[in-house]
């Protein structure tokens, strides 16, 4: 399953919101993950289940859709979440994690 | 708290053996809901999952990578380790260890290891 992103770059000033999106190839029903990571970090957890909120994730980043298409919305941008930000698709079995190319997120 | 920490070597040859470790604590990896995996990123690249699998069971491992790696778990150091054999230059990128929910997601991260390969 292909993953791809858009857009490749977003520019936002804070307190703004972002709308990132994110499509397979073919259907993944809820098995994305969004991820965070900001520069020179590992990855964090965002988003699983397409809708659930990984504990500590502010209310203010909201995961939805299902299928094909997805969206990461984060609202009331902060400097500290620029980051690139990543999809992930688990449908597959036996397991093939495929990751999207990442949106980068400037404020 | 859960932490994971990889440790290796920074520099391996072309055609050598890549040996990585990550060490676990704060958790058990003897736990049948948790798997454990690698994912890699090449400099300025985005994420390719390389393998993961649980405590009991075989390992699962990405396709394109599968013929040169090999995970495995030791429960008595609550540690697991990653070979990656016949390195080239394109194998140079970080290495990060992970917690996944069962076979899904990553829910927890090691800070990562830089490994390049050059002679």
């Amino acid at each position: 399953i292909v993953m791809t992103q858009s857009p490749a770059t977003l520019s936002v000033s804070p307190g703004e919101r972002a709308t990132l999106s994110c499509r397979a190839s073919q259907s993944v029903g809820i098995n994305l993950a969004w991820y965070q990571q900001r520069p020179g970090r590992a990855p964090g957890l965002l988003i699983y289940g397409a809708a659930t909120r990984a504990t500590g994730i502010p209310a203010r980043f909201r995961g939805s859709g299902s299928g094909t298409e997805f969206t990461l919305t984060i609202s009331d941008l902060q400097t500290e979440d620029s980051a690139v930000y990543y999809c992930q698709q688990y449908e597959n079995w036996p397991p093939l994690l495929t990751f999207g190319p990442g949106t980068r997120v400037e404020i | 708290q859960l932490q994971l920490q990889e440790s290796g070597p920074g520099l391996v040859k072309p055609s050598e053996t890549l040996s990585l470790s990550c060490n676990v604590s704060g958790d058990s990896i003897n736990t049948d809901s948790y798997s454990w995996g690698w994912i890699r990123q090449a400099p300025g690249k985005g994420l390719e999952w390389i393998g993961s699998m649980y405590y009991y069971g075989k390992a699962n491992y990405n396709p394109s990578l599968k013929s040169r790696v090999t995970i495995s778990l030791d429960t008595s150091k609550n540690h697991f380790s990653l070979t990656v054999d016949s390195l080239s230059a394109a194998d140079t990128a970080v290495y990060y260890c992970g917690r996944m929910w069962q076979l899904f997601y990553f829910d927890s991260w090691g800070q990562g290891i830089l490994v390049t390969v050059s002679s």
